[in-house]
């Protein structure tokens, strides 16, 4: 596609109930990021994947967190047991090249609300 | 790991006014500088970087200045519109994230940039 898609837009879930969310990167993109955006401020890293390899998941806050890309394109984000703080903006972000700096391509995220 | 501050967390002008937003950093290895602006509902979206190579880079009424010995990176925006009301971020990236260079960004907290008719 023409950009980086992520579904669903908007999730609201009860406390304790498990979520996937989705990221469709940009056709051809090597690299794959997830943010996580709290209410106000900027986004934080939580892991990245470089094709189907899973590089650094060093920011994934807890062990419900969990990020896989089996075949190198579309991303998961699964967060079990979900909890309040748990509550924000999963940004998800892709770039053609891996081990050097570019701006890479944000999708418009998917809003959690853990209720 | 790396640490950016952003200043100021809001900024008012009147249209056509200049706008200016500063950030610091901490980790002397990072060499690349993005900024994003972020619209209401939408993922941010990139409107000029910097590499540590250069000092100034410009982009029509963009422009982004770079002290790295100051470890201080700044964001300039000329003759503002109102549309360019939205949040803006700095970042920088973590050279030394494990010894890989992809791009992992650290994000300033954002400036809320209102453009006043």
């Amino acid at each position: 596609g023409a950009g980086v898609s992520q579904s669903p837009r908007y999730k609201v879930a009860k406390r304790g109930q498990d979520v996937a969310l989705r990221c469709d990167p940009i056709s051809g993109h090597v690299s794959l990021f997830w943010y996580q955006q709290a209410l106000g401020q900027g986004p934080e890293f939580l892991t990245y994947f470089q094709n189907e390899a899973q590089l650094d998941k060093s920011g994934l806050p807890s062990d419900r967190f969990f990020a896989e890309r089996p075949e190198g394109s579309v991303s998961t984000l699964k967060i079990q047991r979900t909890q309040q703080e748990d509550s924000a903006v999963y940004l998800c972000a892709s770039s053609p090249i891996h081990g050097t700096y570019y701006g890479y391509t944000f999708g418009s995220g998917t809003r959690l609300t853990v209720v | 790991g790396e640490n950016v501050e952003q200043h100021p967390s809001t900024l008012s002008v009147q249209e056509g006014d200049s706008a200016v937003i500063k950030c610091t950093y901490s980790d002397s290895a990072s060499n690349y500088f993005p900024w994003y602006k972020q619209e209401l509902g939408k993922g941010p979206q990139l409107i000029i970087d910097i590499r540590s190579n250069v000092g100034e880079k410009k982009d029509q009424r963009i422009a982004v200045t770079l002290n790295k010995t100051a470890k201080h990176f700044s964001l300039h925006i000329t003759e503002t519109q109102p549309e360019d009301s939205a949040v803006y971020f700095c970042a920088a990236s973590d050279s030394n994230a494990g010894g890989t260079s992809y791009g992992k960004l650290t994000f300033g907290q954002g400036t809320i940039l209102t453009v006043h008719p």
